[in-house]
Formats: structure tokens, C-alpha cells, sequence
């Protein structure tokens, strides 16, 4: 059974600051979900990476994945206030199914 | 091109009344999946339908269940509802199931009571 384990939680960082939120996961996920989500709103997608070694960047995130170990790492480089929100990240359970499982969510706080 | 499309947006229900929840999917995508989020959690998947049949299930009792519709719209129903099923129900499309990228609807906040 997949499971996704996010890390940190919580993140209070200052504008400009650079930081890193982890993802692991437990068992084989050939691709790996980068979602965002605003207070009381749905989920945005980021970035869907598909295979070893894949990253991708958009603005002042970047994303990674490292299958080997199982882990994906989001990136977020000179942060500002409009990227404070909860980042997900999640992966694939049933093959072919495209169900997906997420991780508990790291809330971004950016101070200025 | 609309995206996905839900209602009500809030419904306020008592313990053991039923309800239903309606999604419209995203043009072109056949597949709908339907994700329940509690409050500070990440969304868990209940199911997923494919052209009008289930295709996959997550750990949710048989008193959720749904359909989809020709015209790839879904519902979602939920029997004998429990205070613990106050969520953010998110409903999700894509245009088939092969791991392809799902695309969020604003969701419908149910609260027990």
C-alpha cells in the first residue's frame, strides 16, 4: 500500500528566503503529484514528474524526483507572500487507475 | 473550455440523512474521481469512474457510492451520514486513467450535525 509522507508540516520562512518541503513515498509510484491549495479553495496542480531524475520549474518552484529513493523534493527559491498556501504532494495507487495519495500538506507561511 | 463544476458549494445535513453531490467534469475528460478532505488533512480517494463505470475504490464503506453519466457528469451519494463525514468533498477529472494529470473542482463543504 503507497503511503506519502510530507515534511515539514508547518513552514514559516521570510520573503526572499530559499526552502525545501520533502516528499517520501513508501512503495513504486511511477509519477509524482505537486499540488497547491488555498485557504477554503480546491487544489491547483504544479507539476506531474514521470520518471527518474525528472524537473520542472515554474517561477520560483521546482520540483524533483528521485525514484530510486523515493523521494520528491519542492523546491522554492527568494520566496514571497503570494506563495503562502498548503502544498501536496501525491502519488499513484493502482497502476493504471490514476488514483491518487496524498500527503498530509505543508502549510507555507511567508512573512515579510 | 469550463473546468470541473460542483453543487452545492455548502449543504449542512443531520447524523443519518442522506445526501447527494454533483459533478460536472472538465470538457473532453471521461473520468471523474471523487476525494474527501478533512479538515488540516489530504484529500482520500473514495472512487473513480470510467466511462460510466467504477474503476477503482478507496477505503470507504459501501454507504458511499456513485454514478456517472453519459455526458461523463457523476454523483456522489452518502447513506446513513456520521458526524465524521463533515468534509470538503473534492471531485476531480481527467481525460482517461492512465495516470494522467487530475484537475480539481472548488469542492462541496458538507458539515454533520
Amino acid at each position: 500500500e503507497l503511503k506519502v509522507e510530507q515534511n515539514p508540516l508547518f513552514l514559516s520562512m521570510q520573503e526572499g528566503k530559499n526552502y525545501t518541503i520533502y516528499c517520501n513515498y513508501s512503495t513504486t509510484s511511477d509519477r509524482l503529484y505537486w499540488y497547491r491549495q488555498d485557504p477554503g479553495k480546491s487544489l491547483e496542480s504544479l507539476f506531474v514528474l514521470l520518471s527518474n531524475g525528472a524537473v520542472k520549474q515554474e517561477g520560483r518552484l521546482m520540483a524533483s524526483l528521485d525514484t530510486k529513493a523515493r523521494l520528491s523534493t519542492l523546491h522554492i527559491t527568494a520566496a514571497v507572500h503570494d506563495l503562502s498556501a498548503t502544498y501536496f504532494c501525491a502519488g499513484n495507487y493502482g497502476g493504471s487507475q490514476g488514483n491518487l495519495i496524498f500527503g498530509k500538506g505543508t502549510k507555507l507561511s511567508v512573512k515579510p | 473550455e469550463t473546468g470541473v463544476t460542483q453543487s452545492p458549494t455548502h449543504l449542512i445535513k443531520t447524523r443519518g440523512q442522506q445526501v447527494t453531490l454533483r459533478c460536472s467534469s472538465q470538457s473532453g475528460h471521461n473520468t471523474v474521481s471523487w476525494y474527501q478532505q478533512a479538515l488540516g488533512q489530504g484529500p482520500q480517494f473514495i472512487f473513480q469512474y470510467y466511462r460510466e463505470e467504477e474503476n477503482g475504490r478507496g477505503n470507504f464503506p459501501p454507504r458511499f457510492s456513485g454514478l456517472q453519466f453519459p455526458n461523463y457528469s457523476s454523483e456522489l451519494n452518502v447513506n446513513a451520514l456520521e458526524l465524521d463525514d463533515s468534509a470538503l468533498y473534492l471531485c476531480a477529472s481527467s481525460p482517461g486513467t492512465d495516470q494522467e494529470t487530475q484537475y480539481f473542482g472548488p469542492g462541496t463543504r458538507l458539515l454533520v450535525l
